[in-house]
């Protein structure tokens, strides 16, 4: 398996763009997980799906941000208008439970650059 | 505060030394996950733990659930386990996932 894909790697935009970034899951994991990660605030929980159902988006900072997950292989994440502050990595993560060891598998990650 | 607190910050070794790096969390947990981010910026899960100890090759992870405190260590450390080390907790009642991280431990280990 390729492990999880996430594209693209580097995205560099202005301000008042929409930014959409993309997840490719580890095939049959059934959670998947967006996080975001800055200097100051370091690593922090997005939105999590199980089974293409979103969970728990209680970590989306605002309305700018939305998730989707149509399919179990696919999901994106959508900022719709961009800005600076939102610049960070952005990395999906996915998991299977039920297994003796709920690890959750990184992507590469996403860079975010909001000029 | 922050409910999951990493020690230390920072840290240099020298090459072979036994590393320990520790967290501390104030909330109840289900699970407590180490995690490795590479200098490229890619996240290994190392260890998930509930209880007692777990070892792969030279890593070693305990957690003191009484204490609400894990303790990652490192024997015969190399230049090739510099990394930021992270430790997370799953919230017990919370979310399946909703994982709560430390600010990371930056590991340097020189030649």
């Amino acid at each position: 398996d390729a492990g999880v894909i996430q594209s693209p790697r580097h995205e560099v935009t202005e301000m008042g763009q929409e930014v959409t970034l993309r997840c490719k899951p580890i095939s049959g994991h059934d959670y998947l997980f967006w996080y975001r990660q800055t200097m100051m605030r370091g690593l922090e929980l997005l939105i999590y799906f199980n089974n293409n159902v979103p969970i728990d988006d209680s970590g989306m900072p605002e309305d700018r941000f939305s998730a989707k997950m149509p399919n179990a292989s696919f999901s994106t994440l959508k900022i719709q208008p961009s800005e600076p502050r939102d610049s960070a990595v952005y990395f999906c993560a996915s998991s299977l439970l039920g297994s003796s060891y709920n690890e959750q598998f990184f992507g590469p990650g996403t860079r975010l650059t909001v000029l | 505060k922050n409910e999951v607190e990493q020690s230390p910050q920072n840290l240099t070794a020298q090459e072979g030394e036994f590393i320990t790096i520790n967290c501390s969390y104030s909330v109840g947990i289900s699970a407590l996950h180490w995690l490795q981010q590479h200098p490229g910026g890619g996240i290994v899960s190392l260890f998930m733990l509930s209880s007692g100890k777990k070892k792969h090759g030279r890593l070693i992870a305990t957690i003191n659930i009484q204490e609400k405190h894990s303790s990652l260590h490192i024997t015969a450390s190399h230049p090739r386990d510099s990394a930021v080390y992270i430790c997370a907790v799953s919230h017990y009642g919370g979310s399946q996932g909703n994982l709560i991280f430390g600010k990371g431990t930056k590991l340097s280990v020189k030649p």
